[in-house]
């Protein structure tokens, strides 16, 4: 059965206390992962997509790796503006698009 | 361009009503799908569709209808309403496989 885990559930950092939020997915053949964030009240809003392992995706202060079995999005040197809830999502081959997220990561950064 | 548009914003029915959410994109995709947010739950998809005419169930179809007459328009029905399906729903679109999925803004539904 295809699965998504995002670990930790929640996190409070720092403003400037870099960290890394983790996805482990298990999926027979992997189409693409996504990461997204979202705002309360708000829909997903697209960051990264990354197809094969070792692929990396920058994006100012955000960083998104991928492994065979899990990606991590690095957080450096987090701004009060980051925090929001991060989800992790996969699309398997031949699954027409649909995706499977996980329960997602909520992000607070204190100034 | 709008994307990907919901309405209604926010909706409480009375258990057995039925009703309609909306879902409309203007970026000529062929891929649509409605997923509901729960909390603890993450997002779970409900009904998907590959292109105009076709449409197939997800992880929690019951309870729930679709069609998809045109490319733009991909509406929710809930037949009988009843409190497990008080939510936030979320329609989303994508140019196919492997392609982005844009979302919409959420439709929350509360059910008494």
């Amino acid at each position: 059965e295809d699965q998504v885990t995002q670990s930790p559930e929640a996190l409070r950092l720092q403003e400037g206390e870099s960290s890394s939020l983790n996805c482990s997915y298990t999926v027979s053949g992997l189409r693409g992962l996504f990461w997204y964030r979202q705002d309360p009240g708000k829909g997903p809003e697209f960051l990264f997509t990354l197809y094969s392992a070792g692929e990396e995706k920058e994006k100012e202060r955000l960083k998104a790796t991928l492994t065979k079995k899990e990606s991590f999005l690095h957080i450096t040197a987090p701004k009060p503006e980051d925090s929001a809830t991060y989800l992790c999502a996969v699309q398997a081959s031949g699954n027409t698009g649909k995706l499977i997220f996980g329960q997602g990561t909520t992000l607070q950064v204190k100034p | 361009n709008a994307g990907v548009t919901q309405t209604p914003k926010f909706q409480v029915l009375k258990t057995g009503q039925s009703m309609t959410l909306q879902c409309a994109q203007d970026m000529n995709h062929e891929y649509m799908s409605w997923y509901r947010q729960d909390p603890g739950m993450g997002l779970r998809l409900i009904h998907y569709s590959v292109g105009a005419g076709i449409t197939d169930q997800g992880e929690v179809p019951n309870g729930y209808n679709v069609s998809r007459s045109t490319t733009e328009d991909f509406p929710l029905r809930l037949l009988s309403a009843a409190p497990s399906q008080t939510s936030v729903y979320f329609c989303a679109s994508s140019d196919g496989q492997g392609a982005i999925s844009f979302f919409g803004q959420g439709t929350r539904l509360t059910v008494v």
